[in-house]
């Protein structure tokens, strides 16, 4: 069974860092490009960026490049985001994706507030 | 970017109907477009991808089609369990963009 499950969420304060980590099991993690893909509370669907399945090369939505870097552990199956500098518009529920679309993680609440 | 602009933003159709649920592109895309479905306090699931594929598992009655800047996605005979939102996606250039969504209820 494929299983992306997402952590690290929570409450952070502005102009914290917070690194959200998506384990990935059932399938080959390292054959995949993975993505990130942010929801508002509002339920507005944000594409944050990807990365290639060797971690060779990665995109981004241009208005969080700056802040926001995808990484990967292909010997661990484990995609990360580390968020810097978070604002209160960072606050959604942030899932893990297969580049296709075809997996989900069931996602991770990100708060951001003081 | 290329925005995304979805039609219509709620949608309220009786057990069997036929409903259609808009996608038009600022820019052509090339039918790289995927459909979701997300059921509420559920992550999306993916219904079609390159515009008119349908997902390994997902309902015959789903369907897309489209091409160049339009895409639509029919849902026939509808059931309840197809009560969800529905959102488009545009892969062909980046940032990847998704359409706001369709909220689809029973009457």
């Amino acid at each position: 069974e494929v299983q992306l499950v997402e952590s690290g969420g929570g409450l952070v304060q502005p102009g914290a860092s917070l690194k959200l980590s998506c384990v990935a099991s059932g399938f080959t993690f390292s054959d995949y490009w993975m993505s990130w893909v942010r929801q508002t509370p509002g339920k507005t669907m944000e594409w944050i960026g990807d990365i290639k399945y060797d971690g060779s090369y990665t995109n981004y939505a241009p208005s969080l490049k700056n802040r926001f870097t995808i990484s990967r552990d292909n010997a661990k199956s484990t995609l990360y985001l580390q968020m810097s500098n978070v604002r209160s518009e960072d606050t959604a529920t942030y899932y893990c994706t297969s580049g296709a679309g075809i997996y989900w993680g069931q996602g991770v609440m990100v708060t951001v507030s003081s | 970017d290329i925005q995304m602009t979805q039609s219509p933003a709620s949608l309220s159709a009786s057990l069997g109907e036929t409903v259609t649920i808009e996608c038009r592109a600022s820019e052509d895309i090339y039918s790289n477009l995927a459909w979701y479905q997300q059921k509420p306090g559920n992550s999306p699931q993916l219904l079609i991808y390159d515009a008119n594929s349908l997902a390994d598992g997902v309902p015959s009655r789903f369907s897309g089609s489209g091409s160049g800047t339009q895409y639509s996605l029919k849902i026939n005979s509808l059931q309840s369990e197809d009560v969800a939102s529905y959102f488009c996606q545009q892969y062909n250039n980046y940032p990847y963009t998704f359409g706001a969504g369709t909220k689809l209820e029973l009457k």
